[in-house]
């Protein structure tokens, strides 16, 4: 199994310009969540999704942020406009529904907004 | 407010010794905590974890206790090695719960 999946692994952009970050979870895995990590806040929780729905978008910061999974091995997480502040590394992670909370993460973006 | 802290935000230790990592958390309905490791550019990967039924568990060179009347784990790497050096991230969570609450990581570094 290839893991889970981002893209792009590296984004720099201006501020003001739309960013979009993808992933593709590990097959056969029912939730989805997205994470950023900062220096500050260690890793936290965007928003995550169960059977392609969204369960919990409580961590997403603000209206410019805004996550879809359109079906089971494929999401996105938007941001528009980007702020400098949006810049971390964002990941993506999966996991079975008995999988006792083990989440397993791809790589992470490193997002740059300028 | 930061439901789980790890107030040490780098450890350094000497190769062949103990590394010890500690994590303090506030919420009483948390039953379940894990660590996971990160090396740079990667994602963090699954170490261990411990259900609040017991007190420690053991794998290999990595155990982890917890005190849940201190509401405090920690994660004891002995021997260290130079392979050890990361950042570790405590998370916990509610049995049935499938969010993570993570602290902000400690990074490790193993020193020959």
């Amino acid at each position: 199994d290839a893991g889970v999946i981002q893209s792009p692994r590296h984004e720099v952009t201006e501020m003001g310009q739309e960013v979009t970050l993808r992933c593709k979870p590990i097959s056969g895995h029912d939730y989805l969540f997205w994470y950023r990590q900062t220096m500050m806040r260690g890793l936290e929780l965007l928003i995550y999704f169960n059977n392609n729905v969204p369960i919990d978008d409580s961590g997403m910061p603000e209206d410019r942020f805004s996550a879809k999974m359109p079906n089971a091995s494929f999401s996105t997480l938007k941001i528009q406009p980007s702020e400098p502040r949006d810049s971390a590394v964002y990941f993506c992670a999966s996991s079975f529904v008995e999988g006792w909370n083990e989440q397993f993460f791809g790589p992470g973006t490193r997002l740059t907004v300028l | 407010d930061q439901q789980v802290k790890q107030n040490s935000p780098s450890l350094s230790v000497q190769e062949g010794r103990i590394s010890i990592l500690n994590c303090d958390y506030t919420n009483s309905m948390f039953d379940y905590f894990l660590w996971y490791k990160k090396y740079p550019a990667e994602g963090p990967t699954f170490l261990i974890s411990i259900s609040s039924i017991k007190d420690k568990n053991e794998d290999g060179r990595f155990t982890v206790f917890l005190n849940k009347s201190a509401k405090h784990l920690s994660l004891h790497i002995v021997p260290s090695q130079p392979g050890d050096s990361a950042v570790y991230f405590c998370a916990a969570t509610s049995q049935g719960a499938q969010k993570l609450v993570f602290g902000q990581g400690t990074r490790l570094t193993i020193n020959p």
